[in-house]
C-alpha cells in the first residue's frame, strides 16, 4: 500500500537557519502530495501542496517540489523563525484510486527553533 | 474562513463506556473523514464517508466503531465500548473530493482519555 517516510526529529535550529525536512513516498498511482503543520495544542493545517510531478508548492516561505524520479517531496525554508516551531507532517492522497481518497501520513517531524 | 469544528475538545470516559465524538464539517464539502493520533505517534486514517455511506475504512475501524451523518451538518464517530488503547486525539476532516487536489481541512481534534 501507499506509505510516506519522513526524517525523524526533533530538529533543533537557531532563528534564521535553513530548514530541510526530507520526505519520500511509495504509491502505486499518481498521488497528490501535502505538507501539514501542527502547532502546539492545535489541529492540522495545510501548509502547501503539489498535485503532479515537478509542481512546486509554496506558502509562508516554505517550499517543496514534487520529484517523481526520486519519489520525494522535501520541505525547505530559507530562514526559520521561532514561530515555525511545530510538528510537520508529509502526506499523500492518491486520487487515481478514488475521489476523496484518504490521506496517508508520515510519522511527523518536530521542529524547535530557538531565538 | 470556513472551518471544521469538533466537540468536545476533551472527553474522559471509563473503559467499556460508549462515546460519541462530534464534528461539523465545512458546509459545501462532500467527503468526511476521521483520523486518530495516539500520543507521540503518526496520524492514522480511520474511515472516510461519502454520499451517506462509508467509502473506505482501515483495519483499526472494527465493529466497535461507527459513523453517522444524522442531519445535514453533523458527522459523528461512535465508539461502543471504549478500551484503554482507544485513548488518542481524534481528528475530523472534510474535503471537496479533489477539485482542489483533495485538500482536507481538519478540526482541532477531540482528546479522548479512557480510564
Amino acid at each position: 500500500g501507499d506509505s510516506v517516510t519522513q526524517m525523524e526529529g526533533p530538529v533543533t535550529l537557531s532563528e534564521e537557519a535553513f530548514l530541510t525536512i526530507n520526505c519520500t513516498y511509495t504509491a502505486t498511482g499518481y498521488p497528490s502530495l501535502f505538507w501539514y503543520v501542527q502547532y502546539p495544542g492545535e489541529g492540522l493545517q495545510l501548509l502547501l501542496k503539489a498535485t503532479k510531478a515537478d509542481d512546486k508548492g509554496s506558502n509562508k516561505g516554505f517550499e517543496a517540489t514534487y520529484r517523481k524520479e526520486t519519489t520525494s517531496f522535501h520541505l525547505e525554508k530559507g530562514s526559520v523563525q521561532v514561530s515555525d516551531s511545530a510538528v510537520y507532517f508529509c502526506a499523500l492522497s492518491d486520487l487515481s484510486k478514488a475521489a476523496g481518497n484518504k490521506l496517508t501520513f508520515g510519522g511527523g517531524t518536530r521542529v524547535l527553533v530557538k531565538p | 474562513e470556513p472551518e471544521v469544528t469538533q466537540t468536545p475538545s476533551h472527553q474522559v470516559t471509563q473503559m467499556g463506556q460508549e462515546v460519541i465524538l462530534r464534528c461539523v464539517p465545512i458546509s459545501n464539502h462532500l467527503y468526511f473523514y476521521w483520523y486518530r493520533q495516539i500520543l507521540g505517534q503518526k496520524v492514522e486514517f480511520l474511515v472516510s464517508f461519502y454520499n451517506n455511506e462509508i467509502s473506505e475504512k482501515s483495519e483499526i475501524f472494527d465493529d466497535q466503531f461507527s459513523v453517522e451523518r444524522p442531519d445535514g451538518s453533523n458527522f459523528t464517530l461512535k465508539i461502543r465500548s471504549t478500551k484503554l488503547e482507544d485513548s488518542a486525539m481524534y481528528f475530523c476532516a472534510s474535503s471537496d473530493g479533489g477539485i482542489s487536489g483533495n485538500i482536507q481541512y481538519f478540526g482541532a481534534g477531540t482528546r479522548l482519555s479512557v480510564l
